[in-house]
């Protein structure tokens, strides 16, 4: 298994432009979701997903999409990038909610200028 | 929302010795979860504790759950240049869908 998978591992923006960050997982996990890791803020929840179709926002969702088309697929949109985007993303799943561990890709640099 | 708090923020210890980081929740744990990350790397799962009272060791780190102080601790024995990261908890949120993250400790451990 290639486990949890991102894709591009860096990307620099200009202000406005849009771009999907990609995340991928081949453990058949139900559960998935996108952090930010900003330094002295820790990890924080932008989108989850608790299935094909479902998904709800976390705890700092503005100027982020999400989709959940497929078991295997939740892409991050960023629509009109800000430089307060700039952070490292990393995305996660679970096989089922709460007691089960999470794992986790190896993450997006983002820098928008 | 749950708050977590790690302390110390960040370590230097020198190679051999013991270490402690601690992650204190705001609200009462029902699942702790610790990670480590490289330097520019991903979360490495390291542990998860769900019961007051739980200890659970992996090599040279043991982790315990302390239920009524809503507060878990990390032990490094020996410590080793491998073990040098950042150390991150995480705790099960309220939809039990995702986790909260303290916002870490780093750790160096010198020759």
């Amino acid at each position: 298994n290639a486990g949890v998978t991102q894709t591009p591992k860096f990307q620099v923006l200009k202000t406005g432009q849009s771009m999907t960050l990609q995340c991928a997982q081949d453990m058949n996990h139900e559960y998935m979701s996108w952090y930010r890791q900003d330094p002295g803020m820790g990890l924080r929840l932008i989108h989850y997903s608790v299935g094909a179709g479902i998904t709800d926002q976390g705890e700092v969702p503005n100027g982020y999409n999400v989709s959940r088309s497929t078991t295997e697929d939740f892409p991050l949109r960023l629509l009109s990038a800000a430089p307060s985007q700039t952070s490292v993303y990393f995305c996660a799943s679970s096989y089922s909610n709460g007691q089960e561990t999470q794992y986790f890709g190896p993450g997006t640099r983002l820098l928008v200028l | 929302s749950q708050e977590l708090e790690q302390s110390p923020q960040s370590l230097i210890v020198q190679e051999g010795k013991n270490l402690t980081i601690n992650c204190t929740s705001s609200k009462t744990l029902y699942g702790l979860y610790w990670y480590k990350q490289k330097y520019g790397e991903g979360l490495i799962f390291l542990m998860m504790l769900q019961k007051g009272g739980e200890e659970k060791s992996h090599e040279k780190i043991t982790a315990k759950l302390d239920e009524k102080k809503q507060q878990s601790s990390l032990h490094i024995t020996a410590s080793q240049p491998s073990h040098a990261g950042i150390y991150l908890c995480g705790a099960d949120t309220d939809s039990g869908y995702a986790l909260n993250f303290g916002k870490g400790t780093s750790l160096l451990v010198t020759p």
